[in-house]
């Protein structure tokens, strides 16, 4: 099974706060679970990337948390701000290369 | 370092016509692959490119095909197409195994 569930689809948040966005997948093969941010008219940007072997990573305000368990991760975003509204999109690498399986993405909405 | 540049950026084709879309890889990457982004969806992935091969497909017909040159630039090649061809073409360059791809900006294909 390729798939990789993200929720939710979309999320409002204040300037300041935390936003999470949830990703889970079910191929225990992924090796390597990207995070993308999309603006409106552009390609995905890379954010941060994590992979199995650690449970967190940090890079500034972004933070992975990973449950190889639970085969679930998700991303943090502190102390928000309106520049971050964008859509945010989950992915996992297979073994093979660039083969990227994404999540549905989450609109993400930062109020002023 | 020049990042990943695609053209044409939006263009509008009739049922059964055929396109072909551009992709310049980073410089210094050496595996190409295309995603297909439909509005309001993640990507999902069409095929890859490695070493002027094609190198692990995803679940898209045959008239999906595509080229990659000496140079790491590549071409996607779509026949006879349908209305549900629309969608955002994403290319995406990285060097072979690392699983960090870096997106252009995407080719709007409009099928009428």
């Amino acid at each position: 099974q390729q798939q990789v569930k993200q929720s939710p689809q979309s999320l409002i948040v204040q300037k300041g706060g935390i936003s999470i966005i949830n990703c889970a997948y079910e191929n225990t093969a992924f090796d390597y679970f990207p995070w993308y941010q999309q603006f409106p008219g552009k390609g995905p940007a890379l954010l941060i990337a994590i992979r199995p072997d650690v449970s967190e990573k940090k890079e500034g305000r972004f933070t992975i948390s990973f449950n190889k368990s639970a085969k679930q991760f998700s991303l943090h975003i502190m102390d928000s701000q309106p520049g971050d509204s964008a859509t945010y999109f989950c992915a996992a690498r297979g073994t093979s290369g660039s083969r990227l399986t994404f999540g549905e993405g989450t609109q993400l909405t930062v109020n002023p | 370092e020049t990042g990943v540049t695609q053209s044409p950026t939006h263009l509008i084709k009739t049922r059964g016509q055929q396109v072909t879309l551009r992709c310049s890889s980073q410089s210094g990457h050496n595996t190409v692959s295309w995603y297909q982004q439909a509005l309001g969806q993640g990507p999902q992935f069409i095929f890859q490119y490695y070493r002027e091969e094609e190198n692990g497909r995803g679940n898209f017909p045959p008239r999906f095909s595509g080229l990659q040159f000496p140079n790491y630039s590549s071409e996607l090649n779509v026949n006879a197409l349908e209305l549900d061809d629309s969608a955002l073409y994403l290319c995406a360059s990285a060097r072979w195994g690392t699983g960090e791809l870096f997106f252009g900006e995407g080719s709007r294909l409009t099928v009428l």
